[in-house]
């Protein structure tokens, strides 16, 4: 069963600086997302990525995310100067895309811890 | 942007009984689907349900769908205690460059 990978699992940071999580999607989806879940809140939409470039963001997406897919195969969200705040699950997601983001499958999420 | 909520926030019940649980959400949608989160897990996907349908089977899950009252029930018939997790709904809109909206879930706890 194909499945999106995430790395890390958990990584704890101190605030201002930087992290990339990485994910790996589904290697025939086109469609990428990536998703953070405060503890205990809903799941909230950060991205939606599609032929190299974000197809769409929400508010949270501000200049300090951004998103790139480096290889052909992973996918990667950067925040450049975490704050206390970007703590929470970040859960990355892929999609076939055909006529709608369809199912979308999420891996088993990053936590970011910021200190 | 439109979020699915959806009530009750958490629901307890006993195994072999039925759970429902509902979502509604604020503007037009092009399909709604429906998520299940075991604690501290990524997302599963359950059923995904298009704005012109009205109802729809998997299993022991039935969704219905009612565009008039934006309203959207799921229904898990004979839940056991392998169903305790939390479920969430989620919408997208055409145009919406193929993001989700997520409602704040319903969290079940099936007891044995």
């Amino acid at each position: 069963e194909p499945e999106v990978t995430q790395t890390p699992s958990h990584q704890v940071t101190q605030m201002g600086q930087e992290v990339i999580l990485r994910c790996v999607p589904i290697s025939n989806h086109l469609y990428f997302y990536w998703y953070r879940q405060i503890l205990g809140q809903k799941v909230e939409f950060l991205v939606s990525f599609y032929n190299n470039e974000i197809s769409e963001k929400s508010e949270i997406f501000d200049d300090q995310f951004s998103v790139e897919r480096p290889d052909g195969s992973n996918f990667t969200l950067k925040i450049r100067s975490t704050k206390l705040e970007d703590s929470a699950m970040y859960f990355c997601a892929s999609s076939a895309g055909q006529g709608g983001p369809g199912e979308l499958f999420f891996g088993e999420g990053s936590r970011l811890t910021v200190l | 942007s439109q979020q699915g909520e959806e009530d009750p926030q958490a629901l307890s019940i006993q195994e072999g009984e039925n759970a429902t649980m509902n979502c509604s959400y604020k503007t037009s949608i092009n399909n709604l689907q429906w998520y299940r989160q075991n604690s501290g897990r990524g997302l599963v996907h359950l059923i995904l349900i298009r704005s012109n349908e009205r109802e729809k089977h998997s299993g022991r899950l039935r969704v219905t769908l009612d565009t008039s009252k934006k309203s959207s029930s799921l229904l898990i018939t004979a839940s056991r205690a392998a169903d305790t997790a939390s479920y969430f709904c989620a919408t997208d809109r055409w145009g919406s460059g193929y993001a989700l909206n997520f409602g704040k879930g319903t969290s079940l706890l099936v007891t044995p």
